[in-house]
């Protein structure tokens, strides 16, 4: 399958802090990339959709100005935790989807990355 | 899109065949099932999907219903390695999004 690279994969930072979270698709342009959050013991829960050059779409409840998504290009996608608190520590992954909406069903499998786990003292 | 129901948990024995039900009863024409699954500490890992017929790839079998309304993931020849959270997601063909429910946490014993 397809591969989805993030980095880094583990930071610590102190309260107050931004810290920035990268995504990339390495053998495939993602046109649309996901970014989830998934607290100890939990499902994962979806935070936004991002489409390569147009604004991220969030899901109720996330802050969009505490967490900035910025797709420039159709390999990275990047999320920046603003003014980071313990209560943003948490396990964030990020997915990608290539293709178009009615693509072949190959294209429109997720893959996903294998996390960035943020602790915030 | 529809609501998955899966079991909580299951164990399997080592070289076993693993079965995992997942109930979609709600399930419209145009939706896709989806299995992933996640290792402890990584990222989802996708592993099959389909419409209406029975699926197979190198990891897995998907089995769905005449009606729909459920399907099973069977893993073959089960291994520790297979020991993990695993997600029926079911999904509309082209919709932007996958939202994961609970999962199955199936244990694979030696």
């Amino acid at each position: 399958g397809a591969v989805v690279s993030q980095h880094p994969s583990w930071v610590i930072c102190k309260s107050g802090t931004s810290v920035k979270i990268e995504c990339r698709s390495l053998d495939f342009q993602a046109t649309t990339m996901f970014w989830y959050r998934q607290f100890p013991k939990q499902s994962l829960m979806l935070m936004a959709t991002s489409n390569e050059g147009s604004k991220a779409t969030y899901e109720q409840g996330v802050e969009k100005d505490k967490f900035l998504i910025n797709h420039a290009s159709l390999t990275l996608s990047t999320l920046t935790v603003t003014s980071a608190h313990p209560e943003d520590s948490s396990f964030y992954i990020c997915s990608a989807r290539a293709g178009l909406a009615g693509g072949s069903a190959g294209q429109e499998t997720q893959y996903f990355g294998p996390g960035t786990r943020l602790l915030v003292l | 899109d529809a609501k998955t129901t899966q079991p909580t948990s299951m164990d399997c024995a080592e070289g076993r065949a693993a079965n995992l039900p997942c109930n979609h009863s709600t399930i419209s024409g145009n939706e896709y099932v989806y299995w992933y699954r996640q290792i402890h500490s990584q990222g989802p890992q996708y592993i099959i999907h389909g419409l209406k017929n029975n699926e197979t790839n190198e990891m897995a079998s998907l089995i769905i219903t005449e009606d729909r309304k459920s399907s099973t993931l069977i893993l073959p020849h089960a291994t520790l390695r297979d020991t993990a959270v695993y997600y029926c997601i079911v999904r509309l063909q082209g919709a932007q999004k996958l939202v994961f429910g609970q999962g199955t946490r199936l244990t694979i014993n030696p």
